[in-house]
């Protein structure tokens, strides 16, 4: 799977908007960007996924380059409970019945919401 | 979202006693999960895949004599850490993937277990 690279912290203030950027230069045609968050002691939350095209869901917006080689996550109005680590992945379509799928994580970046 | 439960979230054992932590898929059926480990302020680093009905797949460095993976069902997979030291205390979590769905690519993670080892 590519490898990622994040900004290791940024700051956004309470009610704006959070952009969190990711490089994946070195994707290939049959891998998705994929974003989790894990706040402090829990388990990865998964929030959004994509292969090319501009995704949007309840959580958040993902806006891919179009040539793939980086991404942006947007939360759109940022809370003090969005402050977590942000993980962003780059992974293969699995297989069918295949035991791929893992997920190989990062650093990530840990996003501060301020007040 | 799919559910994935990790009981207990938190246990505190002996030095060389073993412990089980338990996954379940509570809402769909699991035939592969995954296990990671994960040390304070560093990222998720996965140990093994665990696929139901058959033995599980080591990430190198991980003993497996040592983390016992057993996945007998598509809802449950244990993980039991055995002869347990202090250098084992650590943040384990599950994920599981939802079905046999080719394109549904998403993983579910349980909420972690938290083991210190005195």
């Amino acid at each position: 799977d590519a490898k990622t690279t994040q900004p290791p912290s940024m700051d956004c203030a309470e009610g704006r908007a959070a952009n969190l950027p990711c490089n994946h230069s070195t994707i290939s045609g049959n891998e998705y960007v994929y974003w989790y968050r894990q706040i402090h002691s829990q388990g990865p939350q998964y929030i959004i996924h994509g292969l090319k095209n501009n995704e949007t869901n309840e959580m958040a917006s993902l806006i891919i380059t179009e040539d793939r080689k980086s991404s942006t996550l947007i939360l759109p109005h940022a809370t003090l409970r969005d402050t977590a680590v942000y993980y962003c992945i780059v992974r293969v379509v699995m297989n069918y019945g295949g035991s791929q799928g893992n997920l190989i994580f990062g650093k990530g970046t840990k996003l501060s919401v301020k007040p | 979202g799919a559910v994935v439960s990790q009981h207990p979230s938190r246990v505190i054992c002996k030095s060389g006693t073993s412990v089980k932590i338990e996954c379940r898929s509570l809402d769909f059926q699991a035939t592969t999960m995954f296990w990671y480990r994960q040390f304070p302020k560093q990222s998720l680093m996965l140990m093994a895949t665990s696929n139901e009905g058959s033995k599980a797949t080591y990430e190198q460095g991980v003993e497996k004599d040592k983390f016992l993976i057993n996945h007998a069902s598509l809802t449950l997979s244990t993980l039991t850490v055995t002869s347990a030291h202090p250098e084992d205390s650590s943040f384990y979590i599950c994920s599981a993937r939802k079905g046999m769905d080719r394109w549904n690519t998403e993983a579910f993670f349980g909420q972690g277990t938290r083991l210190t080892v005195v």
